[in-house]
């Protein structure tokens, strides 16, 4: 199993310009998530997706959008990039019970210049 | 809006010294509260899930606690070694499917 996977693992904007970061877990879960990791902030989640179908909005969506592709894959976009998302994406998964623990993939460093 | 704080954000002891690290919280409706280790530049790994209704859990060397009454949880570390050198986060689920971190606990074992 190679458990939650990110593409790509670095990436340098303009600003303006737009991408999508891609997420992939192979565990057959039902939750996943997007969350941006700054220096002296934590984690902060951006969106989540509870079910295939369903996706809500975390702490800090502005700016954002998401995709449930399918059960495996939960993609997130930054329309018009700007330099306060210079950022460190991570993306994770959990089965939907209340009991279950989050499993995190690597990573994508993003810097918009 | 939940709140989660980690003290200290760092630490540093010598290698076979037991140690604790502490997470508290602002909301005490919970559902749980899970123990990560993060190596820098890499993700985030598992170390111990508590549910709400538990008091404590262990994995090896790690044992972690949970008063939820009181909004705080530790991470107690025996006998630390240079290879638990990470930064460590704590993260609670409140009501709905949110997910609150703390901003971590860089810890360094020195040989």
């Amino acid at each position: 199993n190679a458990g939650v996977t990110q593409t790509p693992k670095f990436q340098v904007l303009k600003t303006g310009q737009s991408m999508t970061l891609q997420c992939a877990q192979d565990m057959n879960h039902n939750s996943m998530y997007w969350y941006r990791q700054d220096p002296g902030m934590g984690l902060r989640l951006i969106y989540y997706s509870a079910s295939e179908g369903t996706t809500d909005k975390g702490e800090v969506p502005n700016g954002y959008n998401v995709s449930r592709l399918n059960k495996r894959e939960f993609s997130l976009r930054l329309e018009s990039a700007a330099p306060s998302q210079t950022s460190v994406y991570f993306c994770a998964s959990r089965d939907g019970s209340s009991y279950n623990e989050q499993f995190f993939g690597p990573g994508t460093r993003l810097t918009v210049l | 809006k939940q709140e989660v704080t980690q003290i200290p954000a760092a630490l540093s002891v010598p290698e076979g010294e037991n140690l604790v690290l502490n997470c508290s919280f602002t909301d005490s409706a919970i559902y749980n509260l899970q123990w990560f280790r993060q190596d820098p530049g890499k993700g985030l790994t598992s170390l111990l899930l508590i549910q709400s209704s538990q008091r404590e859990q262990t994995s090896g060397r790690l044992n972690a606690s949970l008063d939820k009454s009181s909004g705080r949880s530790t991470l107690y570390i025996a006998a630390s070694q240079p290879g638990d050198s990470a930064t460590y986060l704590c993260a609670v689920r409140s009501v709905g499917n949110q997910f609150y971190f703390g901003t971590g606990t860089s810890l360094t074992v020195i040989p």
